[in-house]
């Protein structure tokens, strides 16, 4: 099937500082990629749809200042947490539509992020 | 706002038994719903896709009532290794949308 990739794996950072994470489709084109988050015990939450090439869509009560996506192309969006804060600790996981698959995501395997 | 609700259990089964789990959605317009896999700590894959009454796949049997907004999961004997948290979905709308999940059904399988 296919393969969705992402970067880092895991990220401890203090409080303050802002955090790259990187989703990377790996063979096959994705013009659409989400990113959600699950916090401990958690159902995953749609954080956001981000589209290639155009600005993201996000879901009612996600800052979109605070939670920075970049599709810069096609087998590539980045989700940058601005000024991370311990509430933003959570795992984070990409998704993105597999060619050819009826409605079917393919996530990568999330990134634990941990603010002190 | 679309919600998908879902016992969380924990489901605690004996090896080689039979176990089943409902799961309802609000939003009537959904015509395809999912069931995924969740490990502790990992993402969530795929297990099941339901379009239309049900779709069996081995041991793994989904259905559909649309009557009723819900969506079933059947799992016969069951093995250790099907102890996992199990997520139903549902899309947001049509096409390449975002997904709602359930808060996932706890299932844990004993020996």
């Amino acid at each position: 099937g296919a393969v969705v990739s992402q970067h880092p794996s895991r990220v401890i950072c203090k409080s303050g500082t802002s955090v790259k994470i990187e989703c990377r489709s790996l063979d096959f084109q994705a013009t659409t990629m989400f990113w959600y988050r699950q916090f401990p015990k958690q159902s995953l939450m749609l954080m956001a749809t981000s589209n290639e090439g155009s600005k993201a869509t996000y879901e009612q009560g996600v800052e979109k200042d605070k939670f920075l996506i970049n599709h810069a192309s096609l087998t590539l969006s980045t989700l940058t947490v601005t000024s991370a804060h311990p509430e933003d600790s959570s795992f984070y996981i990409c998704s993105a539509f597999g060619q050819g698959a009826l409605n079917e995501q393919f996530f990568g395997p999330g990134t634990r992020l941990t603010v002190l | 706002r679309k919600e998908v609700e879902q016992d969380p259990g924990p489901f605690n089964v004996p090896e080689g038994a039979t176990v089943a789990f409902n799961c309802t959605y609000s939003n009537s317009a959904s015509q395809s719903f999912f069931w995924y896999r969740q490990d502790c700590r990992k993402e969530p894959k795929l297990l099941m896709s339901v379009y239309s009454s049900g779709n069996e796949d081995g041991r793994f049997t989904a259905q559909l009532n649309r009557a009723s907004q819900y969506i079933s999961l059947l799992i016969r004997d069951s093995k250790l290794s099907d102890s996992a948290t199990y997520l139903c979905v549902a899309p947001d709308g049509g096409g390449a949308d975002g997904l709602t999940f359930g808060k996932g059904t706890h299932l844990i399988i004993q020996p």
